[in-house]
């Protein structure tokens, strides 16, 4: 049964720092990885998605990276920012087939100006 | 991308009575699902909603529990069924297009149905 996790579960850091949100996966048979981030009271807003074929994707200010092999993915964001706040999950798909999304259980982020 | 609207947006209920929530979309999808989201907790898929033919539901909940119905390909509906405490959570519908995974897309989520059961 697939599992996924992030660590940490809550970070808050100074405006402008670099920082690393990590997210794992007990089943290496993936057909993609997704980072989402969740904002209170709105929907989920895809940031990166990483196909099993593919080691990174980066958009902006963030990157995310795919080891496939030792079931980890890393979100970089550069230089945060205050509207970088907000609920970052983690998500890997099995298959293609209309395969659902398992969900690590977020990090939690605030940005301190 | 598609463009998710959900109804109501957010409800406050009591034990024993029943809510249907209301996902549309702004174009025809192959696939539509319902998650939860309780309390301090990620998401997890309830069930697939299937266009003309039962919804397909996740180890651990039922159609008693979470009927669902799909009569077209941009819109879906979700019931929770005498409700009580431990239903209070975000219901969010998400949608996915054969097209959107050529292209490499993501599934769409909407922006959730807040639910507190009294």
């Amino acid at each position: 049964k697939q599992e996924v996790t992030q660590i940490p579960a809550a970070l808050s850091v100074p405006e402008g720092e670099n920082l690393v949100l990590n997210c794992s996966f007990t089943d290496s048979a993936i057909y993609n990885l997704q980072w989402f981030r969740q904002d209170p009271g709105k929907g989920l807003t895809s940031l990166l998605l990483i196909q099993s074929s593919q080691r990174e994707q980066t958009s902006g200010r963030l990157n995310a990276s795919l080891d496939k092999s030792s079931g980890r993915s890393t979100l970089y964001i550069a230089a945060s920012q205050p509207g970088d706040s907000a609920t970052y999950l983690c998500a890997v798909k099995r298959d293609n087939q209309g395969g659902k999304l398992i969900f690590g259980q977020g990090t939690e982020l605030s940005v301190k100006p | 991308s598609a463009v998710i609207s959900q109804k109501p947006s957010r409800d406050i209920c009591q034990r024993g009575t029943s809510l249907t929530i209301q996902c549309q979309v702004d174009s025809q999808v192959t696939m539509m699902f319902w998650y939860r989201q309780q309390p301090g907790q990620s998401l997890t898929l309830i069930a697939t909603a299937n266009q003309g033919s039962e919804a397909t539901y996740e180890s651990g909940f039922v159609i008693d529990k979470f009927p669902i119905s799909r009569p077209n390909l941009t819109f879906s509906t979700l019931t929770v069924s005498n409700m009580s405490p431990e239903d209070s959570s975000i219901y969010l519908c998400s949608v996915e297009d054969w097209r959107q995974l050529i292209r490499g897309e993501t599934q769409y989520f909407g922006p959730g149905t807040r639910l507190l059961v009294l």
